[in-house]
């Protein structure tokens, strides 16, 4: 079964600094993976996905990750933090675009002043 | 885009009572939902996939009697959990899949406190 790890509970960055928020999955087969954010008492909010086309994907507010197979890893990434970035992040991992999504135990992102 | 409605957005109910909570995608065809559940500070859970006409499939560990699943169209999904206690006080989310264009849309989720 399909499933993925989130290193660190917490991360914190200061305002304008790299956020690296990572990521490693396990799957049988080539896997779908994405990003969420959520903030307090919300939904959820895709901010990238990847379905096995190009390895580097971008998504919304700035946010990159990079699909590397041998590392078996989706880390995160974006250039400069900014306050707004402040929430909770998840990443998941699909394995077939009618499959369920399993989801990571998320990462609290706070963004030091 | 793809927008997926959820309400309400938070229920307060008596312990013994049952609570539906419905879930509709307003410009696709959700040919699958997924409903999940979120304890604070934790993950998402997934608790049920259901597709449209058919019977939901619920995770290990899910009672299904409890959490009643209806998908009766392709816009519409309901969640009713079922002589709620106390412990069944989370925070409910559905995800909702069209075609391959739309992917998974999530809905804001729903607040129950049973008390």
């Amino acid at each position: 079964a399909q499933s993925v790890t989130q290193l660190g509970s917490h991360v914190s960055v200061s305002e304008g600094a790299l956020v690296l928020l990572r990521c490693n999955y396990s799957s049988s087969v080539p896997p779908y993976l994405f990003w969420y954010v959520q903030y307090p008492n919300q939904g959820l909010q895709l901010l990238l996905k990847y379905t096995s086309a190009a390895t580097l994907v971008k998504g919304i507010n700035d946010f990159e990750a990079e699909f590397k197979k041998s590392e078996t890893s989706f880390h995160l990434t974006k250039p400069s933090a900014h306050m707004s970035d402040a929430a909770e992040y998840f990443c998941a991992v699909s394995e077939g675009w009618d499959d369920k999504i399993i989801f990571g135990k998320g990462t609290r992102l706070h963004i030091l002043p | 885009g793809a927008v997926v409605s959820q309400h309400p957005s938070w229920v307060i109910c008596k312990s013994g009572t049952s609570v539906k909570i419905e879930c509709r995608s307003l410009d696709f065809q959700a040919t699958t939902m997924f409903w999940y559940r979120q304890f604070p500070k934790q993950s998402l859970m997934l608790m049920a996939t259901s597709n449209e006409g058919s019977k939901a499939t619920y995770e290990q560990g899910v009672e299904k009697d409890k959490f009643l699943i209806n998908h009766a169209s392709l816009t519409l999904s309901t969640l009713t959990v079922t002589s709620a206690h106390p412990e069944d006080s989370s925070f409910y989310i559905c995800s909702a899949r069209g075609t391959a264009s739309y992917g998974y849309t999530f809905g804001s989720g729903t607040r129950l406190t049973v008390v």
